[in-house]
């Protein structure tokens, strides 16, 4: 009964592949993000989608693209992947934008370029 | 950089001792959160403390906020070895929760 769950929880790709992580969220919120987590463990947002609509889209190279079919689903794709693509990123939920509420955390996907 | 800082980065402790971390930020806001990391899964929110609360408990956690110093500390009371984790503060930064860099507990058996 996972309330956020990406899909893959590894992912190993050689440079210049394209691929994809997928997040679902069955808590029912609006809100959805895509974190990276470097080897420090620093985390920065890249995207929030509210109700589908993209509301944050930070600065990130063009090779990563989000897309939300639905208010539960939020993929990322990245195209062209490079060594500093390495980290972990993680899905999260919230109610609704902001920090009225507090935000639900995918278990992570590392990925690894190489 | 409007990402928080805490202190200590990392933090050893003996089981059943309290652990305090505290993290600083830069600019008003309108709540602080709060989460736990553990080893290679994701974010665990706590507690959310609003801008207009000094203290809030939650079981053995207990946040403080000081707004006039930009300040908040977690203390965790008689801790356990399952207490061990990364520990990170967050608050909202143009509508983007903001986290820092986070304070790295180990509680020793």
């Amino acid at each position: 009964d996972t309330a956020v769950s990406q899909t893959p929880k590894y992912l190993v790709t050689q440079m210049g592949n394209d691929k994809s992580i997928k997040c679902e969220q069955n808590l029912g919120h609006d809100t959805m993000y895509w974190y990276k987590q470097d080897s420090k463990k620093f985390l920065k947002i890249m995207f929030s989608y509210n109700n589908k609509e993209l509301i944050i889209n930070e600065t990130v190279p063009n090779r990563f693209s989000p897309k939300s079919p639905d208010k539960a689903h939020l993929n990322l794709h990245i195209n062209s992947l490079e060594l500093g693509d390495s980290a972990v990123y993680f899905c999260a939920s919230s109610q609704a934008p902001g920090d009225l509420y507090g935000y639900t955390f995918g278990s992570g996907t590392r990925l690894t370029v190489v | 950089s409007q990402q928080g800082e805490e202190d200590p980065q990392a933090l050893s402790i003996q089981e059943g001792e309290n652990a305090t971390m505290n993290c600083s930020y830069k600019t008003s806001i309108n709540n602080l959160q709060w989460y736990r990391q553990n080893s290679g899964r994701g974010l665990v929110h706590l507690i959310l403390i609003r801008s207009n609360e000094r203290e809030k408990h939650s079981g053995r956690l207990r946040v403080t906020l000081d707004t006039s110093k930009k300040s908040s500390s977690l203390l965790i009371t008689a801790s356990r070895a399952a207490d061990t984790a990364s520990y990170f503060c967050a608050h909202n930064q143009g509508g983007k929760l903001i986290f820092g860099q986070g304070t790295e507990l180990s509680v020793k058996p």
